[in-house]
């Protein structure tokens, strides 16, 4: 069965400094999608960053950027220049690719933003 | 274009009761998958449905039910509610069961004493 693992429940950075959130998983799949998702307080997940793991090139999305590590089986993210509005919870998340829609999801780590 | 609805967005049921959530997913998706929230956890996947047909089910006992309509609309429906039922229930659509983006509703925050 596959898995995700995040292993930092909480962090904190400085306003406009950079973050990185750390995620491994374990699947025996070869194709595979990773993602990171934002929960803000307002409970709606909201996808930031996919990457398809047949892809070698790290996905970026304007301020948030993934070291994909397919070997490591390690999926970070990276948000630079950080804003008071990146605060929330992050998950990490994996989904197969062989037509299952389903998505597993790690346990998420709470960010938080200091001014 | 609207996103995905649920409805209600908070309910209170007293255990042994009977509660049915419901999803109405972006215009033109087919898929509507079902995710439950536990507070300080990640979303655990307990159905998906596609083209009104179950499509994948999660770890969860038979008081977990669902449904989806010919307008791809869904319900989740449990029965017998435990206080460890309480929990945040997402809906997820896509358009398709593969390589497409899933978009999450806000959620029903459901909560069993």
């Amino acid at each position: 069965a596959q898995t995700v693992t995040q292993s930092q429940p909480e962090m904190s950075v400085q306003e406009a400094e950079t973050v990185t959130l750390s995620c491994t998983y374990d699947t025996s799949e070869s194709d595979y999608y990773l993602f990171w998702y934002k929960q803000p307080p307002s409970r709606q997940m909201i996808l930031v960053i996919r990457q398809e793991a047949y892809k070698q090139q790290n996905a970026t999305e304007n301020r948030f950027s993934v070291n994909f590590q397919k070997a490591a089986k390690s999926f970070s993210l990276k948000i630079s220049d950080s804003q008071l509005g990146d605060a929330a919870m992050y998950f990490c998340a994996y989904r197969g690719g062989n037509r299952d829609d389903k998505i597993i999801f790690g346990k998420g780590t709470r960010l938080h933003i200091l001014p | 274009d609207a996103g995905v609805t649920q409805s209600p967005t908070h309910l209170i049921k007293t255990r042994g009761q009977h509660v049915t959530l419901r999803c109405s997913p972006i215009s033109g998706h087919k898929s509507v998958s079902w995710y439950q929230q536990v507070l300080g956890q990640g979303p655990q996947f307990i159905f998906q449905y596609y083209e009104k047909e179950e499509r994948g089910r999660g770890n969860f006992p038979d008081r977990f039910s669902a449904r989806q309509f010919p307008n791809y609309s869904s319900e989740l429906n449990v029965n017998a509610l435990l206080l460890g039922d309480s929990a945040l229930y997402l809906c997820a659509s896509s358009r398709d069961t593969v390589n497409t983006e899933a978009f999450f509703g806000q959620g029903t925050r459901l909560t069993v004493v």
